[in-house]
């Protein structure tokens, strides 16, 4: 069965440092996400992206972050410069189309020292 | 703003008792609803969901949910739990007017005793 993956399950980094978090999609899905969860919180959405372009973004995805499709497999989170705060596991997920299930991959646990 | 709320952040149940999982949204338009399972140290797996039809939803392992509009509630059950059923259990929904973002629940644990 097709499934999300990302990479790496584990990143530690010190703050003020880049971090990209990687993901490959389910090969014939048109939608991407990510989403993060702070120990303890809530699953927060982040941003979504169709067609090559942001399709939403929610207040906590600021200038420090980007998305990026760079090739046909490949969907990245950047984090430009990191925070205590930004430490969390984050999913990335797609779905076949608008409103249909999001599939998530298992996760990327960043930690900001 | 649409919110989901879980009134139950842990649920103890003992193995083969039947078990009920609540969820409680608040939009003014028409949502659809998720529930999807977090086992330890795993991802997020879709559980079963609600787009259109029959209101009454059921996965393969046996949980089923009901929308029930009226009371704007989407409450997971199963008659007889496993073991192998403990594991974190969200419930989440997309607006229909909206976007894409699905607003998550804060979950509920389920912790099933032998």
């Amino acid at each position: 069965e097709p499934e999300v993956t990302q990479t790496p399950s584990h990143q530690v980094t010190q703050m003020g440092q880049e971090v990209i978090l990687r993901c490959v999609p389910i090969s014939n899905h048109l939608y991407f996400y990510w989403y993060r969860q702070i120990l303890g919180q809530k699953v927060e959405f982040l941003v979504s992206f169709y067609n090559n372009e942001i399709s939403e973004k929610s207040e906590i995805f600021d200038d420090q972050f980007s998305v990026e499709r760079p090739d046909g497999s490949n969907f990245t989170l950047k984090i430009r410069s990191t925070k205590l705060e930004d430490s969390a596991m984050y999913f990335c997920a797609s779905s076949e189309r608008r409103k249909e299930t999001q599939y998530f991959g298992p996760g990327t646990r960043l930690l900001v020292l | 703003a649409q919110s989901v709320t879980q009134l139950d952040s842990q649920v103890p149940v003992f193995e083969e008792a039947p078990v009920e999982l609540r969820c409680n949204y608040s939009s003014s338009v028409s949502v659809y609803l998720f529930w999807y399972v977090q086992y330890p140290n795993q991802g997020l797996q879709l559980l079963l969901k609600y787009l259109s039809g029959s209101t009454l939803v059921e996965s393969i392992n046996g949980f089923e949910a009901e929308f029930n509009k009226s009371q704007t509630s989407f409450h997971l059950r199963k008659p007889s739990v496993h073991i192998s059923d403990t594991a974190e259990y969200f419930c989440a929904v997309i607006l229909n007017n909206a976007g894409n973002m699905l607003t998550f629940g804060g979950g509920t644990r389920l912790m099933v005793k032998p």
